[in-house]
């Protein structure tokens, strides 16, 4: 069955220091993997989406890389600020053309 | 650009009860989605339609859970009868026409329920 995991625990860090969420998954063929944040209480926003051909993208402080042999994504966040604090969910396609499968997503905490 | 609406914000009702969520999606948007997340998990898909067909409902509890989208515009997702395991949030989202999955996804606030 198709999996999608993240660190199941919550990743507390000091401000200014880079976060780094890691997405793992299996049988699935991605074209594409996409990263969302969500705030307590808020649906999810969208951050950035990575293609199969991409091996890293970035905006801003935010920088996703994509080893479709690995089949992992990691979802850093350079100079992190407290405002980071919220939950960061991981989406894949179910089938091309089909909806977004979604990962337990992982709570980041930055404290000053 | 208004965004996904959605309501009620909260609900509270009572096992064997009916209830029903509203979603405006975003305007011009051809998929709408309702998904479906208890605390703790990540957004599960109940239905996607596309305009206002159904594109893929594998996952909606189909004897409790109904879902329609009339005018390819609206939808509501209706539960009846309720059960307690069926307290979550719902979340609906839709798409802009030409992206479908292959783009990012609009989510509205959404409907958390309880059910007692």
């Amino acid at each position: 069955s198709q999996k999608i995991e993240q660190n199941s625990e919550a990743l507390n860090i000091q401000e200014g220091k880079t976060a780094t969420l890691t997405c793992n998954y299996t049988n699935y063929s991605p074209a594409y993997l996409q990263w969302y944040r969500q705030d307590p209480g808020r649906g999810p926003v969208f951050l950035l989406l990575i293609r199969e051909n991409e091996k890293e993208k970035r905006k801003e402080r935010l920088k996703v890389t994509f080893d479709t042999t690995l089949k992992q994504s990691l979802f850093h966040i350079t100079a992190s600020q407290p405002a980071d604090s919220a939950t960061y969910l991981c989406a894949l396609e179910q089938n091309s053309g089909y909806a977004l499968n979604f990962g337990k997503g992982t709570s980041l905490l930055v404290t000053p | 650009e208004a965004g996904v609406a959605q309501s009620p914000r909260y609900k509270i009702i009572e096992k064997r009860q009916s209830v029903a969520f509203w979603c405006n999606p975003i305007s011009g948007h051809a998929t709408l989605y309702w998904y479906q997340q208890i605390l703790g998990q990540g957004p599960k898909l109940l239905i996607q339609f596309q305009n206002n067909g159904v594109v893929d409902d594998s996952q909606l509890p189909k004897d409790r859970f109904s879902a329609e989208r009339l005018k390819g515009v609206d939808s509501t997702l209706k539960i009846q009868p309720a059960k307690l395991e069926d307290s979550a949030v719902y979340l609906c989202a839709s798409s802009a026409p030409g992206q479908g999955a292959n783009g990012e996804l609009f989510f509205g606030e959404g409907s958390r329920l309880t059910v007692l």
